[in-house]
């Protein structure tokens, strides 16, 4: 059973917001919930990570609602160089919950 | 500070050979992890490690081993390589989250080394 979904692809125009929505149905009570960006012959880049609400860094926001089986990642004003391919992770927290896998990803293509 | 480093970066190897990938993190993070990622495709965890001295399997372990002997650093071997495992493997390191307990999914990644197997 995968531990989370997202769209396989998405395209956004340069200077628009950008909301990528992860499914994780099920999230055990202490999962933090992470957003990587990896470019291509990259290792991933931790953007953004939270717990429950709303988090806001200088490159993004996550929202995540009460019953936390959802989260999405918001990019502001998007760039040519935000094109890469963005992972959910869900996972950590407990002990014992250290085996920390991905799912398929989302590649964003921002069109000029 | 180096992060974690990856050794070697390339290699190319003849079906049946054995090799050993080095991971070197130098932020004294007590998780480390192994992952393998196929062209176009996703990462798929092979071993990873919640402390020196401890391995664990992932989601596709067969074909490899690790070992953990000093907490820095984390190896990868491949005893007889097969052409399947042709691939861009990625280390990555984490931190004791908040309560010293657990980590947070976190993760600080290598550059990654690029294994092709003839």
């Amino acid at each position: 059973l995968a531990k989370t979904t997202q769209p396989i692809s998405m395209d956004s125009y340069e200077g628009q917001e950008v909301n990528i929505t992860c499914s994780h149905n099920n999230i055990a009570t202490n999962d933090y919930i992470t957003w990587y960006q990896q470019f291509p012959s990259q290792g991933p880049r931790f953007i953004i990570q939270g717990y429950k609400t709303k988090v806001t860094n200088e490159v993004a926001s996550l929202f995540i609602p009460a019953d936390r089986k959802s989260s999405t990642l918001s990019l502001p004003r998007v760039s040519l160089s935000d094109t890469a391919v963005y992972y959910c992770l869900v996972g950590g927290g407990t002990v014992g919950n250290e085996k920390l896998t991905f799912g398929t990803g989302t590649r964003l293509t921002i069109i000029p | 500070n180096a992060g974690v480093t990856q050794t070697p970066k390339f290699r190319v190897l003849k079906t049946g050979q054995s090799m050993t990938l080095l991971c070197a993190q130098d932020m004294n993070h007590e998780y480390m992890y192994w992952y393998r990622q196929d062209p176009g495709m996703g990462l798929r965890l092979i071993h990873y490690s919640v402390g020196e001295g401890t391995t664990a399997k992932g989601e596709v372990p067969d074909g490899y081993n690790v070992s953990r002997l000093k907490k820095q650093n984390f190896l990868l071997g491949l005893e007889s390589a097969a052409p399947s495992q042709t691939s861009v493997y990625f280390c990555a390191s984490s931190y004791l989250g908040p309560g010293r307990l657990a980590n947070t999914g976190e993760l600080f990644f290598g550059e990654g080394s690029r294994l092709t197997v003839l």
